[in-house]
């Protein structure tokens, strides 16, 4: 079945630069995105890529993807406390209908 | 534009109990999905609805059930009460489209705790 993975934690310094990885194993997976989820609120989609695509990038934002190994990156350029959240990795085989299958998220800590 | 709007932010139950979700969608949007999400655990897609009907259903019992009304908005409830019911309940909003890009949009949560 389908499946995504994420490295559970991650912890850097105000100002550098954070890298999240996401790996999923359904081949057929059309969409991947990037959610974000604040203490105490719902889910904030911050970048999606389409899977013909090898790079997308939005502001602070660089999303990366390797379809091959069907590996799937996020990287925070200048990260902030306000980025301090957990994000989650998802992705859909048709999007529209289809229903987003999520990791289990990465805590991202932004130390002063 | 409110956005997706759920309620009740907070609710506790105890075991054997039924509870009632409630979701109003994003202005414009026809279709609702709700996920599950357990405490460290990603959302877990329960079930979708549009046009009244139940779309697509997750790996959940038959205990969780649904409705929509004819103005989008919909219902979660939940039968027989478990502990391993507590969990964030989420409610994402969008366009049914057959394919292309469609964001789904969602709401805060309820947060269900069962005693």
């Amino acid at each position: 079945g389908e499946d995504v993975e994420q490295s559970l934690f991650l912890s850097v310094r105000e100002g550098d630069s954070s890298v999240i990885n996401c790996t999923y194993t359904d081949s057929s997976s059309t969409y991947l995105y990037w959610y974000k989820q604040e203490p105490g609120a719902g889910l904030q989609l911050l970048t999606y890529i389409f899977s013909n695509m090898d790079m997308k990038q939005d502001q602070r934002l660089t999303v990366l993807l390797n379809k091959k190994d069907k590996h799937l990156s996020l990287r925070i350029a200048d990260t902030q406390t306000g980025d301090s959240a957990i994000y989650f990795c998802a992705e859909t085989a048709n999007s529209g209908n289809t229903p987003l299958v999520f990791g289990k998220g990465t805590r991202l800590s932004v130390i002063a | 534009d409110a956005g997706v709007t759920q309620s009740p932010t907070h609710l506790i139950k105890t075991r054997g109990q039924q509870v009632t979700l409630r979701c109003s969608p994003k202005s414009g949007h026809d279709t609702v999905s709700w996920y599950q999400q357990a405490l460290g655990q990603g959302p877990q897609f329960i079930f979708q609805y549009y046009e009244e009907e139940e779309r697509q259903r997750g790996n959940f019992p038959d205990r969780f059930s649904g409705h929509q009304f004819p103005n989008y908005s919909s219902e979660l409830n939940v039968n027989a009460l478990l502990l391993g019911d507590s969990a964030l309940y989420l409610c994402a909003s969008s366009m049914w489209r057959s394919s292309s890009y469609n964001e789904q949009f969602f709401g805060p949560g309820t947060r269900l705790t069962v005693l």
